[in-house]
């Protein structure tokens, strides 16, 4: 078990450009989730996964952000013309169907935009 | 509006005596609550959880108290270690969601 990976760890961008983020959740989790989390707050969840659906997704994902998970597998997190207020930091979560709610956490990636 | 509030920024507590974390939530949907807890540089790590049918579960020296009535939930750690100084984040879920609270950074002292 190699637990949840997240590549890159760090990201800093400049404000109006685009920026992909990669998870690889555990290999028999068929759940997949993202969160944000900012300064002093908690995670936010974001948008869910179940294999390569798209179940839900969060009001606080604009236009901008966009996730998919093409083969059940891995995901990615794109967002496009970054903002400042995009900095962040972006977990990935996956999880079993038989046990969804206790969610295991990659190591997130921090985005930094200038 | 804030769904899970966690009203205690910080706490800091001398080693082997009791931690307490408390929790407060306002949303009667919720029927899962799990603790997280959080290095720094790292992603949460999962810690203990509670069914709402439940009003107590214990696991070695974690134990996570539920009341619903009060819809408060509280976390003791006992005895504390000073491994465990990180941040305890309350996270309650009605489904696929976890909705987390702000956090309380636990520091415990030689």
């Amino acid at each position: 078990d190699t637990g949840v990976s997240q590549n890159p760890r760090h990201k800093i961008t400049k404000r109006g450009q685009n920026v992909t983020f990669r998870c690889d959740p555990i290999s028999e989790h068929n759940r997949l989730y993202w969160y944000r989390q900012t300064l002093g707050q908690g995670p936010e969840f974001l948008t869910y996964f179940q294999n390569e659906a798209q179940l839900e997704k969060s009001r606080l994902l604009s236009d901008r952000f966009s996730a998919e998970r093409p083969k059940g597998s891995f995901s990615t997190l794109e967002i496009q013309r970054t903002e400042q207020g995009d900095s962040a930091m972006y977990l990935c979560a996956s999880a079993t169907g038989t046990s969804a709610y206790e969610q295991y956490f990659g190591p997130g990636t921090r985005l930094t935009v200038t | 509006d804030q769904q899970v509030k966690q009203n205690s920024p910080s706490l800091s507590v001398q080693e082997g005596r009791i931690s307490i974390l408390n929790c407060d939530y306002t949303n009667s949907m919720f029927d899962y609550f799990l603790w997280y807890k959080k290095y720094p540089a790292e992603g949460p790590t999962f810690l203990i959880s509670i069914s709402s049918i439940k009003d107590k579960n214990e696991d070695g020296r974690f134990t996570v108290f539920l009341n619903k009535s009060a819809k408060h939930l509280s976390l003791h750690i006992v005895p504390s270690q000073p491994g465990d100084s990180a941040v305890y984040f309350c996270a309650p879920s009605s489904g696929y969601a976890l909705n987390f609270g702000k956090g309380t950074s636990l520091l415990v002292t030689p």
